[in-house]
This record gives structure tokens, sequence and C-alpha cells, in this order.
């Protein structure tokens, strides 16, 4: 069982290329979210999805792209990197069930856009 | 709507001294509660929650938080510190009336032990 499995752990962009930030789970939960963390915020939803075909926008959705196609993974896209969007990118998912929305995190992507 | 809010960005305690970190939170219906913490350079790991019952909940490394519904609190507490709990934690809240399916989560509090 191996968690919440993130792909790569570091990245480095040059303003306007395109990247897929990767993350899968083992565990058939049904919801899978999308944060950054950056100094001083927190951690902030980018988007999130509570089941296969259903995704929806967080608090800061602009510039990226989601799409659930599977239970198991829920892909990132930056559409084209800006430096704004240099942070730490982390994947969680959780269930419904007994567990009551306990989230298991990922261990993160580094970003950094030149 | 659901908010939270973590008053300090950073706690400093001595090593054996018991340590509290603060956490306010906002909703409109009832709220799940939880406490993450992170080490530097990893995920987030779940420590506790409260969900609904006794008002002070036991978690993981001997952590506990006491749900204050009248001051709308939930701060987490430990009654000796160890330089190992060194660490950012994060308070989370879910609004059950607002329907909303993922967690807030707060700003994040530095805590820091010292030797």
């Amino acid at each position: 069982n191996a968690g919440v499995t993130q792909t790569p752990k570091f990245q480095v962009l040059k303003t306007g290329q395109s990247m897929t930030l990767q993350c899968a789970q083992d565990m058939n939960h049904e919801y899978m979210s999308w944060y950054r963390q950056d100094p001083g915020m927190g951690l902030r939803l980018i988007h999130y999805s509570v089941g296969a075909g259903i995704t929806d926008q967080g608090e800061v959705p602009n510039g990226y792209n989601v799409s659930r196609s599977t239970t198991e993974d829920f892909p990132l896209r930056l559409l084209s990197a800006a430096p704004s969007q240099t942070s730490v990118y982390f994947c969680a998912s959780s269930t419904q069930g007994a567990a009551f929305y306990e989230q298991y995190f990922g261990p993160g992507t580094r970003l950094t856009v030149t | 709507a659901q908010s939270v809010a973590q008053p300090e960005d950073q706690v400093n305690v001595a090593e054996g001294n018991p340590l509290t970190v603060k956490c306010t939170y906002s909703v409109s219906g009832n709220p799940y509660l939880f406490w993450y913490v992170q080490y530097p350079n990893r995920g987030l790991q779940f420590l506790l929650k409260y969900i609904t019952g006794d008002n002070l909940v036991k978690g993981s490394y001997g952590f506990e938080a006491e749900f204050n519904k009248s001051q709308t609190s939930f701060h987490l507490k430990k009654p000796s510190a160890l330089v190992s709990d060194s660490a950012l934690y994060f308070c989370a809240v879910r609004d059950m009336g607002g329907g909303s399916y993922i967690p807030t989560f707060g700003r994040g509090t530095s805590l820091i032990v010292h030797p």
C-alpha cells in the first residue's frame, strides 16, 4: 500500500512551458485534491474531485486544469507556466466513510518557474 | 462558508514544558476539525480530528485537542514537549452545514521546541 504518490519531486520550468504533475492513490478514495503551499499562505486549494469524472474549482484554480478519468489518478496540468506558480504542490485523498474526510497527503512536488 | 485562523505564526516552548497551538474557526453548521503536522520537506500527516462526542480528542504522538463550541476554538495541546515535535502545524475545518466537500486549512503555526 503506497498511499498517495506524486511525481516528479522537483521540476524547473521556463515561463510559458506546460507540464503535468502526477498524483495517484491506491486506497480507493473517492475524494482527491490539489493544494499549493506558499510561505505565509498555508495550503490553498486549487482543484478537487469527488469521484471519477467529477471535478470542481477550489480557491486558486486559474492557470491549472485537472481531470479524473479513474479513481486512482488525478493529474494537475499547468497550461502556460508563470513565475507566480512557483510553489510546492501537494495532492491529497480522502474517503467519506468511517475516516470522515481525514486526508492523506503525498510527499509534494517542488516547482520553480523561471 | 468555512474558515479557520491560526493566530500565531510561531510558538516557542522549552522541552518538557506544555505546549499549546491555537486554532479558531468559523462555520455555518457543525464543524469537523482536524490537526495536521508537517515536518521539513515532507507532506502533511494527520494528527487528530473532532467529529462529535467528547470535547477532548486524543491523537498521535501524545497530542490532544480541546473542542470549545462557545469559543469556536480547537487548540492543540501536549503536556510535555519534545524537540522532535518541532514542525509546522495546520488546523483545518470542514463545515457540515455548508455542503463543502474539502476542508479549509489555516496558514500554519511553526512550533519550535528548544532543548
